[in-house]
C-alpha cells in the first residue's frame, strides 16, 4: 500500500538535546512538507521541498533544519534553538504535477514531548 | 499574502440538525481543500475543489466553491455523532517560480450531540 510514514509516534527528549523526526513516502511524490501544530490550533508550515535537494523555509522555520537526499525521504530536525519545540508534528506529500492539485498526504504525525 | 478564515470555529451542534461551515480567502484562488482531524489523529482529506462551482458530496457533507467570492462552505445535513471532528479548509498559494503551498485555516471544531 502506498502511504507516508511517520516515526517515532511518541517522542520524549530533554532540553538542548537535537531530535530528528523521520518522514518517508511510497507515493512517488516530489513535494514533500513539514507542519507543526500546536493543541487547539491549525497547521503551521515549517519547510517544505519540492524536489530532490532543494528545499524552502515556510512560515517558523527558525530552530528546524531539513534534508531531501532521496525523494521517498524529508526527516525533520529539531534543534535546541528551537525554544517551544513540544507540538504534535504532521508530515505531507502532493504531486500536483501528476495530479493536477496540490492535495497534500498526511502522514500520522510524530508527538514530541521535550521537558 | 493570503489569508484563510473559517467561521465558526467553535460549532455545537444537535444530532439530525443541519448546518454550514464557511470558509473565505483573501486573493484568487480557484483551488480549494477540505480536510477532517480526528483527535489526536492526523488530517484526512474530504474534498478536493477545482474550479469556480465546483459543488462534491460524501455522505452527510456537501463542499462547494464560488471563486468570485473567495468562499467555500461546508455543509452538514442531519448531523450524526460520527462527524464530530476538526474540519479545515486550505487554499493553495502558487508563487512565483512555481513554488507550491497550502495556506490553511485554524479549523472549525465540530461538536455533535445526542
Amino acid at each position: 500500500d502506498g502511504g507516508i510514514t511517520q516515526s517515532p509516534k511518541y517522542l520524549f527528549r530533554k532540553e538542548g538535546q537535537n531530535v530528528t523526526l523521520s518522514c518517508e513516502q511510497n507515493l512517488n511524490h516530489d513535494a514533500m512538507y513539514w507542519y507543526r501544530q500546536d493543541p487547539g490550533q491549525g497547521l503551521r508550515l515549517i519547510y517544505y521541498s519540492q524536489i530532490v535537494n532543494d528545499f524552502q523555509k515556510g512560515d517558523i522555520a527558525e530552530g528546524y533544519s531539513v534534508s531531501r537526499e532521496k525523494k521517498e525521504s524529508f526527516p525533520l530536525t529539531v534543534t535546541s534553538a528551537q525554544k517551544n519545540p513540544t507540538a504534535f508534528y504532521l508530515c505531507a506529500s502532493s504531486s500536483p504535477r501528476r495530479t493536477g492539485s496540490y492535495e497534500q498526504y498526511f502522514g500520522p504525525g510524530t508527538r514530541l514531548t521535550v521537558t | 499574502e493570503l489569508k484563510v478564515e473559517q467561521n465558526p470555529l467553535f460549532l455545537s451542534m444537535q444530532e439530525g440538525k443541519n448546518y454550514t461551515i464557511y470558509c473565505n480567502y483573501s486573493t484568487t484562488s480557484d483551488r480549494l481543500y477540505w480536510y477532517r482531524q480526528d483527535p489526536g489523529k492526523s488530517l484526512e482529506s474530504l474534498f478536493v475543489l477545482l474550479s469556480n462551482g465546483a459543488v462534491k458530496q460524501e455522505g452527510r457533507l456537501m463542499a462547494s466553491l464560488d471563486t468570485k467570492a473567495r468562499l467555500s462552505t461546508l455543509h452538514i445535513t442531519a448531523a450524526v455523532h460520527d462527524l464530530s471532528a476538526t474540519y479545515f479548509c486550505a487554499v493553495d498559494m502558487l508563487r512565483q517560480g512555481g513554488s507550491e503551498k497550502l495556506v490553511f485555516g485554524k479549523g472549525t471544531k465540530l461538536t455533535v450531540n445526542p
